[in-house]
């Protein structure tokens, strides 16, 4: 089984400021990690995912994440905010079997919400 | 590609009131899931699907029935709608190729049940 954490419901920065949202993990298994990004009333939008290779995954728009087996961390971060960053960020996490796949069964944290002040 | 479509996109129900929630998908994926999305919970698994005939349950099933007929398709129905189902559904599919899972999620059925 897994499971997902996200610290801190709602983080508010400034424009321009270093962005860092909290993910720690729980998984018996080698796991995918994923970061998604939802804009209000959209749907989800993959930012970035972790699969084993690199552990310092760059995603689009500027965020990136690294994965941390020691800490069971995958902290997703931007150094310079920007007003359109304001959204929803969930981290997301698959457990794969023997074979890789988890059959596309995800579980995710509850979501932070990210404000931007100009 | 159309990517993965979902209908209807907005839904009020009665409680009681039975209603289906259609999802499909053009890019021949093995997997498709069904999820919802309610505040402070993320978003949680309902129901998944491994091929064509092959269903199984996710972490909250109960009160959702789910069947997949064909490789493209995969409704979500609700027989006796409750307000606890009101909710925002997604629906998602995914295939595993070159040791990489890739998902995509469709853009959403918001569901109110009053």
């Amino acid at each position: 089984a897994q499971s997902v954490t996200q610290l801190g419901s709602h983080v508010s920065v400034s424009e321009g400021a270093l962005v860092l949202l909290r993910c720690n993990y729980s998984s018996s298994v080698p796991p995918y990690l994923f970061w998604y990004v939802q804009y209000p009333n959209q749907g989800l939008q993959l930012l970035l995912k972790y699969t084993s290779a690199a552990t310092l995954v760059k995603g689009i728009n500027g965020f990136e994440a690294e994965f941390k087996k020691s800490e069971t961390s995958f902290h997703l971060t931007k150094p310079s905010a920007h007003m359109s960053d304001a959204a929803e960020y969930f981290c997301a996490v698959s457990a794969s079997n023997a074979g890789g796949t988890s059959y596309g069964k995800l579980t995710f944290g509850q979501g932070t919400i990210l404000t931007v002040h100009p | 590609n159309a990517g993965v479509t979902q209908t209807p996109k907005f839904q009020v129900l009665k409680t009681g009131q039975s209603m289906t929630l259609q999802c499909a998908q053009d890019m021949n994926h093995e997997y498709m899931s069904w999820y919802r999305q309610d505040p402070g919970m993320g978003l949680r698994l309902i129901h998944y699907s491994v091929g064509a005939g092959i269903t199984d349950q996710g972490e909250v099933p109960n009160g959702y029935n789910v069947s997949r007929s064909t490789t493209e398709d995969f409704p979500l129905r609700l027989l006796s709608a409750a307000p606890s189902q009101t909710s925002v559904y997604f629906c998602a599919s995914s295939y595993f190729r070159d040791a990489q899972e890739t998902q995509y999620f469709g853009p959403g059925t918001r569901l109110l049940v009053l």
